[in-house]
């Protein structure tokens, strides 16, 4: 089973209006962290925000907001005002305590119009 | 401070060669992990060290070797090149391997096998 799903290949938005961009994830361990990650057409993995499986309030970094539904298994990007310069693809990550590495799902392109 | 360096960003190499892909990661930083990149397979993991010791490897095979020295800089070799190897390679690095802090990812080599 996958342990990161990102449904949407490609979302749109209007400068300046809200997007989310979903995540579900799957694992059974109790200590994980979420992640959010950026990838211009440059290639670097831009960090965005974290959520730890242990953190009772959705994480907050400027714009980007998680929206964190533990019964869910779902870890929703939030991207608020956007602006042009966040067309990118975005990918959500999953780390487990137990493990060394991350998941990665298969990334959400992201297109702001003017 | 510096961020996670990568070299080299591009990369042509023909079938059957081998090539040496390189990462410096933040000063401090002890870990370092690879991740291949490809648009049909997604992000994948390729392996982790942390103080010289590999400590997690993905599903990768024998071709697909790394090592990390003693200034933590690792580096990741590829023998025997096959068309398919074409991909994006990144490496993060952090400072402990867990939680949110310092998993930075450098800009990635570009490697096309032709």
């Amino acid at each position: 089973a996958q342990k990161i799903t990102q449904t949407q290949p490609g979302m749109f938005v209007q400068e300046k209006e809200a997007v989310t961009l979903d995540c579900t994830y799957d694992t059974s361990d109790q200590s994980y962290g979420l992640f959010w990650y950026k990838q211009p057409s440059s290639g670097e993995m831009i960090f965005l925000i974290y959520q730890g499986s242990y953190d009772e309030q959705n994480a907050t970094e400027g714009r980007y907001s998680l929206n964190f539904q533990k019964a869910r298994k779902s870890a929703n990007l939030v991207i608020s005002a956007s602006q042009l310069g966040d067309s990118a693809m975005y990918f959500c990550a999953m780390r487990e305590n137990t493990g060394n590495q991350f998941y990665f799902g298969t990334g959400t392109s992201l297109t702001v119009i003017p | 401070k510096a961020g996670v360096t990568q070299t080299p960003r591009y990369l042509i190499k023909t079938r059957g060669q081998q090539v040496t892909l390189s990462c410096s990661p933040i000063s401090g930083h002890r870990s370092v992990s690879w991740y291949q990149q490809t648009p049909g397979q997604g992000l994948q993991f390729l392996f982790e060290y942390f103080s010289e010791t590999q400590r997690n490897k993905g599903n990768f095979p024998g071709r697909f070797s790394g090592r990390q020295f003693s200034n933590s800089r690792s580096e990741m070799n590829v023998s025997t090149l096959e068309l398919g190897d074409s991909a994006l390679y990144l490496c993060a690095s952090s400072s402990r391997g867990q939680g949110r802090n310092g998993y930075t990812f450098g800009s990635g080599t570009r490697l096309t096998v032709v």
